[in-house]
């Protein structure tokens, strides 16, 4: 993998169940993983940053789980609400320079009531 | 407390006139990065700045654009001779220290006629 690469691309969910997105990455010269939450007409939100293979970090209903031998994340959201939806961006860091972080095209969630 | 300040929030100029984008970040944090987002497209990362460092230029899509910090806080982005290709949200974010968690102010979104 050259690029980071998110999917599914979009996602609909029914309010109340709970959902799982992917953030594939480069597993070489691996640094650090961030995601962050996208909602419209406002700015990135920072949710994560994630260094070590096996880390697991959760915010509320939000979790997420990193692999860098293969080089994946995975983003939960439990119990999906309205206000959930947004778009949800998982940014690379290879170490540093012009090339250190790389974000993915993003994964756009909707929430229907 | 204030966020990423970016000014002006929206621009719309005429091809081939330059134009600066301006960027506040917040009071004590030392890195500061520019992104852009075209129409469908991901974040692109352009520009990192750690204190008082000489910035690695060369994510820079082409010699028109530079970018300068002044006293490690304010930063411009400059576009000289703007093409179309330039039209995208601009976005400026900072953190308290290299590889932290990224806050982002809320875009210029630049249109070049």
């Amino acid at each position: 993998i050259l690029n980071v690469e998110q999917s599914p691309q979009s996602l609909h969910v029914q309010e109340g169940d709970s959902t799982n997105f992917t953030c594939s990455f480069p597993s070489s010269n691996f640094y650090a993983l961030h995601w962050y939450r996208w909602e419209t007409a406002k700015s990135p939100e920072a949710l994560f940053v994630m260094t070590l293979n096996g880390d697991e970090k959760k915010k509320g209903r939000i979790s997420a789980t990193l692999n860098t031998k293969e080089g994946y994340s995975y983003l939960y959201i439990k119990g999906s609400q309205p206000e959930d939806s947004a778009t949800y961006l998982c940014a690379s860091y290879s170490g540093g320079g012009a090339d250190g972080l790389t974000f993915g095209k993003g994964t756009h969630l909707i929430i229907q009531p | 407390g204030a966020g990423v300040s970016q000014s002006p929030s929206n621009k719309v100029t005429e091809k081939g006139k330059d134009v600066e984008l301006r960027c506040d970040p917040i009071s004590g944090h030392t890195a500061l990065y520019w992104y852009r987002q075209s129409l469908g497209q991901g974040l692109e990362f352009l520009i990192y700045f750690q204190g008082n460092s000489a910035p690695d230029k060369s994510g820079l899509p082409s010699d028109r654009f530079s970018a300068e910090r002044t006293g490690g806080s304010v930063s411009t982005l400059t576009i000289q001779r703007t093409q179309q290709e330039d039209s995208a949200v601009y976005l400026c974010a900072s953190s308290l220290a290299f590889n932290q968690p990224q806050h982002f102010g809320d875009g210029t979104r630049l249109s070049i006629l």
